[in-house]
């Protein structure tokens, strides 16, 4: 069965950081492009930021630029995402998602999220 | 990266056919046959119903279904259900390996 667990969200200031993780189980994962998609409180999904199975091509949204890393450890089939200068507008629950295909928006599977709260 | 345009909200009793829209631009629906639509019923995450377009993932009913036109995609439930009441997104494919999500339409079974 396939899973996917987040960790790491919390409440952090404005400008502060945060690492989010995303265990994964069930499927061989090393083989697998993977993604961070976030929702705000009441609002609608964002794709925030994607990573190639090898983990050599890490592709991120305009907001988030700059930012956010994205990145992987095949060995322990985690996906990470490192959250820096962070901004009121990042507070969302964080889905990572795994894909299906090779091409597109194909999100077979998500975890649970891990919500991050950004506030004074 | 704009998000996708859909229609709010969209209605029908239980055993019609309702059709969601999602619009967006030559760079994104318009330009790739990869649009994905998505389920997600409340506190719950993100269900993939649709992919490539018309793709049904293994598991899905076949009531759901998709089209594509120009600019535009659309999501047909068909036999409508009262497990059918949740919120859905379309997403597309938006070139330079990033995608882009519709704004949301909320299902209401009558």
């Amino acid at each position: 069965e396939v899973q996917l667990l987040e960790s790491g969200g919390g409440s952090v200031q404005p400008g502060g950081s945060l690492r989010l993780s995303c265990a994964a189980s069930g499927f061989t994962f090393s083989s697998y492009a993977m993604s961070w998609v976030r929702q705000a409180p009441g609002k609608g999904l964002e794709w925030v930021s994607g990573i190639h199975s090898s983990g050599d091509s890490k592709y991120y949204a305009d907001s988030v630029k700059g930012r956010f890393t994205i990145s992987r450890d095949n060995s322990k089939n985690t996906l990470y995402l490192q959250l820096n200068s962070l901004r009121a507008e990042d507070t969302a629950a964080y889905y990572c998602a795994k894909r299906l295909a090779a091409v597109g928006p194909n999100f077979d599977y998500w975890g649970q999220g891990t919500l991050v709260t950004v506030s004074s | 990266q704009s998000a996708l345009t859909q229609p709010a909200s969209v209605s029908g009793s239980p055993g019609q056919s309702i059709t969601i829209s999602c619009t967006g631009t030559s760079s994104d629906v318009g330009g790739y046959n990869h649009v994905s639509w998505y389920q997600q019923h409340p506190g719950k995450a993100p269900k993939l119903m649709i992919y490539d377009v018309t793709n049904r993932p293994s598991g899905v009913s076949n009531r759901f279904s998709g089209s594509w036109s120009g600019n535009t995609a659309s999501l047909t439930i068909s036999g409508l259900q009262a497990e059918d009441e949740a919120d859905y997104y379309c997403s597309s494919y938006a070139s330079s390996n990033t995608y882009v999500f519709g704004t949301g339409t909320k299902v209401t079974v009558l």
